[in-house]
């Protein structure tokens, strides 16, 4: 059964202290790896897919990078603003042609305090 | 505004009622999916639309769910006889047809208050 944990459950940083992310994943056959964004009371916002192990992607104070049973997202320099739920997704492979499915994991709530 | 759409964004019912919600997808995407997320846990999935086929439902989907997407465009998420463990927050996202960018844009979500 594909599975998604992450850790830590919750962290809290003071301003431009930086740190990582871990999502740790079990699928047969890794089609893609998401990371997401969520504020309180919203839907997830979408930030990287990574697709192969060794793979990176920055954006802004953000990394996302993946090997072949886990991704880190690191935030560097945080600021308040990057305050939010950080949540990992895997796809699993199409099942003729057509299936799909994404497993969400739980997420890591990220206080920056100013 | 371009984005994913959910209406109502609030939704209190009686336990026993029936209840349907409402998605708008951004225009060119064909892929639509429903999620179901509780408090402190990640999105659980649903169900999933290419245009108007429904092609994946989550074994764990009870039978009282059920999920439309006529001429696949909007798509409709009905609960039957709402139970008090249905109460959570209802996820829309859609997504583009373009081979591996599969990237997944959601809407702000209906929360479902059964009392």
């Amino acid at each position: 059964e594909d599975q998604v944990t992450q850790s830590p459950e919750a962290l809290r940083l003071q301003e431009g202290e930086s740190s990582s992310l871990n999502c740790s994943y079990t699928v047969s056959g890794l089609r893609g790896l998401f990371w997401y964004r969520q504020d309180p009371g919203k839907g997830p916002e979408f930030l990287f897919t990574l697709y192969s192990a060794g793979e990176e992607k920055e954006k802004e104070r953000l990394k996302a990078t993946l090997t072949k049973k886990e991704s880190f997202l690191h935030i560097t320099a945080p600021k308040p603003e990057d305050s939010a739920t950080y949540l990992c997704a895997v796809q699993a492979p199409f099942r003729d042609n057509y299936g799909q499915n994404f497993v969400f994991g739980p997420g890591t709530r990220l206080s920056v305090l100013p | 505004d371009t984005g994913v759409s959910q209406d109502p964004r609030h939704k209190i019912t009686k336990r026993g009622q029936n209840v349907t919600f409402r998605c708008d997808p951004i225009s060119e995407h064909n892929r639509l999916y429903w999620y179901r997320q509780t408090l402190g846990q990640g999105p659980e999935f649903l169900t999933y639309f290419q245009n108007e086929a429904q092609l994946e439902k989550s074994r764990l989907l009870s039978d009282r769910f059920s999920a439309e997407r006529p001429k696949g465009s909007f798509s409709t998420l009905e609960i039957q006889r709402t139970e008090q463990g249905d109460s959570a927050m209802y996820l829309c996202a859609s997504s583009p047809n373009r081979g591996r960018n599969d990237e997944q844009f959601f809407g702000p979500g209906t929360r479902l208050t059964v009392l």
